[in-house]
């Protein structure tokens, strides 16, 4: 049991150029999220997912685009990466759909350079 | 989302009990008050949830008062590898959306 991975753990692109983040969860959960984190700051949701074949915006989701096609994947795509996006992006999942509350599991984390 | 108030950083001894306190005072009625712990380049870890009075699990220990407009994370006898950043989050899920918001939390740095 992996829990969440992502792939790459890390990454340089330049300006201009896309790539995708991938994340895993063997869990079986239903629900995933895309965050961000910037030096000294908290998290802010990008995208997230409550189940396969849906996505909805969070916070900052302008550059990004993301797909859940299977339920155990969530990827998240930057198609003309920008310096701005220079990020730490971490993945997580959750599963409890039927409760009022929710404990989400993290991945370790990608780290984004643009130059 | 409500928002939440918490101490920027904070300073203890090794072998301290430690207390977090949280402010939200406008916590909604359905609102669950949740802690996370991060350590440095890791994801953040779910330590502790509650919605009123007490509750204690095999790392810490959460206490909430009759109001909820805040609350207090209580790690005992802190070590070195309790050094993170503890966030401090309330929220109900089918209200927020499920997002999270994370804001700073609190940095905590144990000494020898």
């Amino acid at each position: 049991n992996a829990g969440v991975t992502q792939t790459p753990k890390f990454r340089v692109l330049k300006t201009g150029q896309s790539m995708t983040l991938l994340c895993a969860q063997d869990m079986n959960h239903e629900y995933m999220y895309w965050y961000r984190q910037d030096p000294g700051m908290g998290l802010r949701l990008i995208h997230y997912s409550v189940g396969e074949g849906t996505t909805a915006k969070g916070e900052v989701p302008d550059g990004y685009n993301v797909s859940r096609l299977k339920k155990q994947n969530f990827l998240l795509g930057l198609e003309s990466a920008a310096p701005s996006q220079t990020s730490v992006y971490f993945c997580a999942s959750s599963y409890d759909p039927g409760g009022r509350t929710d404990t989400q599991y993290f991945g370790p984390g990608t780290r984004l350079t643009v130059l | 989302l409500a928002k939440t108030t918490q101490p920027i950083s904070m300073d203890s001894y090794e072998g301290q009990e430690v207390n977090i306190t949280c402010s939200h005072n406008n916590i909604a009625t359905n609102d669950y008050i949740t802690w996370y712990q991060q350590f440095p380049s890791q994801g953040p870890r779910f330590i502790i949830q509650g919605y009123k009075t007490k509750v204690t699990n095999e790392v810490a220990s959460l206490f909430i008062p009759a109001d909820r407009k805040s609350s207090t994370l209580s790690l005992p006898r802190v070590s070195l590898s309790d050094t993170a950043v503890y966030y401090c989050l309330v929220g109900d899920k089918a209200d927020s959306g499920y997002a999270l918001n994370f804001g700073k939390g609190t940095s905590l740095l144990v000494t020898p």
